[in-house]
């Protein structure tokens, strides 16, 4: 059973432009919601992350929105830039600290 | 300046054969994770250590055990790896369960 569902599982956006990525989730007990960059040939790095008394949280380009009721949370990234071109993976965090990630989505920014 | 190291890059190794992945991290973390991500997939959990407790995930196969002889370094070990064992192997180390895990370059396997 897929706990964190992320789509969508490959995007295109035109630089300048906002892509968004959308999560949800099952467990109402996971205590924190983080999002992971990857490039290829790298290991995941920390982004950005939001816990679940706060709606949206913003650093520089990228905001997480987050809908407790809806168990939804989605990253935005405003002003695309190809340096952005990555696989981006959502997480959730259970009460012992075990991640459950997402699918991932495979971000391309064209020039 | 990297904090958590692992070596090598990238292994081949044959099927059946016994490989020893390493990691090391200069963070002093109590925390050290490893994850299996197969191509185009989320990383999986496979196991992790508190310090010395060792702490498996019920779905990990027999095949992989591992060992943290310090705290620095810890090791992933593949007794018999078969063609499905290829994947990237992340290591990732955190100052407790609720902190924020770091994540190494990962090392990718092949099996032939």
């Amino acid at each position: 059973q897929q706990q964190v569902k992320q789509s969508p599982q490959s995007l295109i956006v035109q630089k300048g432009g906002i892509s968004i990525i959308n999560c949800a989730y099952e467990n109402t007990a996971f205590d924190y919601f983080p999002w992971y960059q990857q490039f290829p040939g790298k290991g995941p790095a920390l982004l950005i992350a939001i816990r679940p008394d706060v709606s949206e949280k913003k650093e520089g380009r990228f905001t997480i929105s987050f809908n407790k009721s809806a168990k939804q949370f989605s990253l935005h990234i405003m002003d695309s830039q190809p340096g952005d071109s990555a696989t981006y993976f959502c997480a959730a965090r259970e009460e012992t600290g075990k991640l459950i990630f997402g699918q991932g989505t495979t971000l391309q920014v064209k020039p | 300046d990297a904090m958590v190291i692992q070596n090598p890059r990238y292994q081949v190794t044959q099927f059946g054969k016994p490989v020893t992945l390493s990691c090391s991290q200069t963070l002093n973390h109590n925390v050290m994770y490893w994850y299996q991500q197969k191509s185009s997939q989320a990383p999986k959990l496979l196991f992790h250590y508190y310090d010395k407790d060792f702490n498996n995930e019920a779905d990990t196969p027999d095949n992989f055990q591992s060992r943290r002889p310090n705290t620095s370094f810890c090791f992933l070990d593949i007794r018999s790896p078969g063609l499905g064992d290829a994947a990237m192997y992340l290591c990732a180390s955190g100052t407790g369960f609720k902190a924020e895990a770091f994540f190494g370059q990962g090392t990718r396997l092949t099996v032939v």
